[in-house]
């Protein structure tokens, strides 16, 4: 089955600074990724997606990139606020109408203020 | 905006008793599933369900998990002898039809399962 892996498993940076999470996985039929933001006790969200036919994809503040040689995708978080501090769940799947979801463990984003 | 709804938000449960877990999809969607999500650790598939079956199952989802849809609006899973190891949280999520441009699964507040 698929497998993700997501790094770094924390992640401090200053207010306005730049955020990157990296995220592999292993079945090269995946097609749909997307992030997750999670805050302390809440449902996860979704922040973006991309699916296998493009390689990037941007949504104001938050970007999404695409490598399906290398299988591996990355979020972007420019101009970082402190209300953007959660975990962020990369997961992969094989999307066919519907999709089973296979999240990384988290990475939790702390932004200072 | 439409939400997915989980009663209860707290279920606290001694070790081999059935819990019943409970969830309403948003209106419109027809895909269903599962996920559980340890202390810490990241969320898992549980089941998927579709057309009133089970679409996909993982590991996890032994003879002690069933899921059911009721009626026309809930969406639940049942376990039947819990574990001290079934404790976590469970999030429930729905998708909308095949033919859509939007792949989104959305998510329900979750139930906090705590097994003693």
């Amino acid at each position: 089955g698929e497998n993700v892996e997501q790094h770094p498993s924390t992640l401090s940076v200053q207010e306005g600074d730049s955020a990157v999470i990296k995220c592999t996985y292993s079945d090269s039929a995946s097609n749909y990724f997307p992030w997750y933001k999670q805050e302390l006790g809440k449902r996860p969200q979704l922040i973006i997606d991309i699916r296998s036919n493009v390689g990037e994809k941007k949504d104001q503040r938050i970007a999404v990139t695409l490598n399906k040689t290398a299988k591996h995708f990355s979020l972007h978080i420019t101009e970082t606020q402190p209300e953007d501090s959660a975990v962020y769940f990369c997961a992969a799947s094989i999307f066919s109408g519907y999709s089973t979801l296979t999240f990384g463990k988290g990475t939790m984003l702390l932004v200072s203020p | 905006e439409p939400e997915v709804t989980q009663t209860p938000s707290h279920q606290v449960t001694q070790m081999g008793q059935e819990v019943i877990l409970r969830c309403v999809p948003i209106s419109n969607h027809l895909y269903f599933y599962w996920y559980r999500q340890i202390l810490g650790q990241k969320v898992e598939f549980l089941v998927s369900f579709y057309n009133n079956e089970i679409s996909e199952k993982s590991e996890i989802f032994d003879d002690q998990f069933s899921v059911e849809r009721p009626d026309g609006s809930n969406f639940t899973l049942k376990i039947r002898s819990t574990k001290l190891e079934d404790s976590a949280m469970y999030f429930c999520a729905s998708s909308e039809a095949r033919d859509t441009l939007s792949y989104e699964q959305y998510f329900g507040p979750g139930t906090r399962l705590t097994v003693t």
